[in-house]
Parts: C-alpha cells; sequence; structure tokens
C-alpha cells in the first residue's frame, strides 16, 4: 500500500539556521499539505500546494517559512531561521484531490529547536 | 471560523466493551467530517469520513461514526473494542466551501484494558 514518508525522523537545530523537512508523497495524488503539532497541542494547518503553488496558507505560514516541489516527487518545507516555538512534529499529507477526499499523512518530522 | 472540539483528552475502556469518543464541530457551512487515528510513531492513518447522506458512516478496524447535525457532533464508536485499538484519535472537520486544510480537534488517548 503506498505511503507519504518524511524525511528526517527527527531534525534538532540552533535557533536561527535554517531546516528543510522532506516529504514524498503518495505517486499520483496532486494535493500536498503541510501541518505542524506543538507537543500537547492540537494539529495545525500550515499550507496546501496544487499545481506548483500554494493555494492556502495559515497565519503560521509567514515568511520564514516556503514550500517547493523540485523535482516531481519531493515536497519540502523550508525554514529560513528557525525560532524556538518553531518546535514541533511537522507532517506531510498528500491527497488525490481536495473536497471531501481524505488526506494521507507521513510519519511526521520532530524538529526540536535548541 | 471552523473549529473541533474533542472534550476528553483520555478515554479508558475495557476490552471486548463498546467505545465511543466524541467529537462536535462548528463550520459556517456543511460540514466534511474525518476521523483519523496515529500509533505511536506512525502518521495519522484515516479511519472514515462524512461527506453526506447516511447519518452513520462505517470505516476500518470495525469503526464507525454517527452525524447529528443538531447536536453538531461527530463521535467515533465501535461495538467491541480491542487492545490493539489502544491509540491517539484525532476529528477533523472542512467546510465543503472553503478551503481543502482540514482543522483538527486536540485528539482523545483511547486506552483499551485487557
Amino acid at each position: 500500500e503506498p505511503e507519504v514518508t518524511q524525511t528526517p525522523s527527527h531534525q534538532v537545530t540552533q535557533m536561527g539556521q535554517e531546516v528543510i523537512l522532506r516529504c514524498v508523497p503518495i505517486s499520483n495524488h496532486l494535493y500536498f499539505y503541510w501541518y505542524r503539532q506543538i507537543l500537547g497541542q492540537k494539529v495545525e494547518f500550515l499550507v496546501s500546494f496544487y499545481n506548483n503553488e500554494i493555494s492556502e496558507k495559515s497565519e503560521i505560514f509567514d515568511d520564514q517559512f516556503s514550500v517547493e516541489r523540485p523535482d516531481g516527487s519531493n515536497f519540502t518545507l523550508k525554514i529560513r531561521s528557525t525560532k524556538l516555538e518553531d518546535s514541533a512534529m511537522y507532517f506531510c499529507a498528500s491527497g488525490i484531490a481536495g473536497g471531501y477526499n481524505e488526506q494521507f499523512f507521513g510519519p511526521g518530522t520532530r524538529l526540536t529547536v535548541l | 471560523a471552523q473549529s473541533v472540539a474533542q472534550p476528553e483528552d483520555q478515554v479508558n475502556v475495557a476490552e471486548g466493551n463498546p467505545l465511543t469518543v466524541k467529537c462536535t464541530y462548528s463550520v459556517s457551512g456543511n460540514p466534511y467530517l474525518f476521523w483519523y487515528v496515529q500509533y505511536p510513531n506512525r502518521g495519522l492513518q484515516f479511519l472514515l469520513k462524512y461527506i453526506t447522506g447516511d447519518n452513520l458512516v462505517k470505516g476500518s478496524y470495525g469503526f464507525e461514526a454517527e452525524f447529528n447535525k443538531s447536536q453538531t457532533s461527530f463521535h467515533l464508536k465501535k461495538p467491541s473494542a480491542l487492545v490493539s485499538d489502544s491509540a491517539l484519535y484525532f476529528c477533523a472537520v472542512r467546510d465543503y466551501t472553503g478551503a481543502n486544510n482540514l482543522f483538527f480537534g486536540t485528539g482523545t488517548r483511547l486506552t483499551v484494558i485487557p
């Protein structure tokens, strides 16, 4: 059964450093998402991506964040200058379509900013 | 604004007994509702969804959920709990007229006691 994969599983970085979180969505999916979950809090939407552009983003997704689908298979989330409050579990998801179609989630990358 | 409430952080149930995990939602229009489950070190796995039609929807692993529009609820149920059902359960909603991103509850940890 196809799965969304994410690397690395755990990333530790110093405050102010750039990090890139990587995801490989399910191959025939067209919609891609990033969510995050701060420890003990709810899963929060960051950004959605369709047709090689951002379709929606939340207020969390400020200028420090960017997404890219560089090669037709990977989907990346970059944080340019990490802050302590960026420490969270980051989930990538993909879906074959939008609307009522379910999203398939990866196992997450735990980002720790020191 | 869209939101989801899962009023119980923790639900304990004996193996073989029926289980219920509660969820209430708030959307401006008609909702699409989803349940996801998260096992340790795994991504969120889709269980079931409500789009329209029959208020009782059936999903994976014997789970079902009942949509109640008047109570704005979408409780997850299973007639007979298994120890392997122990996990973290998330309810999610999106407004069918809005963006594709999901709004999640804070999650309910289900523990099935042998």
